[in-house]
């Protein structure tokens, strides 16, 4: 099983900084990375998939980056609505995992 | 509009059994791959099961494996989830999830969730 690491826990920043969150996988996945965002109460919402394309819908203030065990969530400028939890998901071999979470919180 | 509803959850001892379905519109069902995804309580999702579109090929974790089911019914546009031998550590949010049409194995949407609670 692929483990997803995500650092770190939990962010403390504040509106209109830039928030960079890790996700480090256990064993390469290429570019099998997707990022998800989940507000208290709701469903998973998808932002990125394959490591760097945004889903339909998503501002151009989230992107992806990264390559086999090291990837990287970046949040340019961060809106009131950002501070909440994001996943990281592999999908490169079964079982599909998720990583930990990292907690965007307003500082 | 995609839309996907969960139903069927509810409280149920140790031991015992529960079906949840979920009914889906707004794509066509029967070209997607599904999964179910949960969230026990405070803590993070978990993927556990994945059925293809036509049904014929099946995934799941370890921790569910024989004691869960998944299938579809395409004509009914509904995904269902048999879930035996329940456990205290199955409590959760369970959430039905479509596979996108960006690539397989990514959710691009989920249902509301329904909550199983397994407790005595």
């Amino acid at each position: 099983e692929i483990v997803l690491t995500q650092s770190p826990a939990t962010l403390s920043l504040s509106p209109g900084e830039r928030a960079t969150l890790s996700c480090r996988a256990s064993q390469s996945v290429s570019s099998n990375l997707a990022w998800y965002q989940q507000k208290p109460g709701q469903a998973p919402r998808l932002l990125i998939y394959d490591v760097s394309n945004r889903a339909t819908g998503i501002p151009a203030r989230f992107s992806g980056s990264g390559s086999g065990t090291d990837f990287t969530l970046t949040i340019s400028s961060l809106e009131p609505e950002d501070f909440v939890v994001y996943y990281c998901q592999q999908r490169s071999s079964w079982p599909l995992t998720f990583g930990g979470g990292t907690k965007v919180e307003i500082k | 509009e995609v839309q996907l509803v969960e139903s069927g959850g509810g409280l149920v001892q140790p031991g015992g059994s529960l079906r949840l379905s979920c009914v889906v519109s707004g794509f066509t069902f029967s070209n997607y791959a599904m999964s179910w995804v949960r969230q026990a309580p405070g803590k993070g999702l978990e993927w556990f099961s994945h059925i293809s579109g036509s049904g014929g090929t099946t995934h799941y974790t370890d921790s569910v494996r024989g004691r869960f089911t998944i299938s579809r019914d395409n004509s009914k546009n509904t995904l269902y989830l048999r879930m035996n031998i329940l456990r205290a550590e199955d409590t959760a949010v369970y959430f039905c999830a479509k596979s996108s049409d960006y690539s397989n194995d990514v959710f691009d949407h989920c249902g509301q969730g329904t909550l199983v609670t397994v407790s005595s």
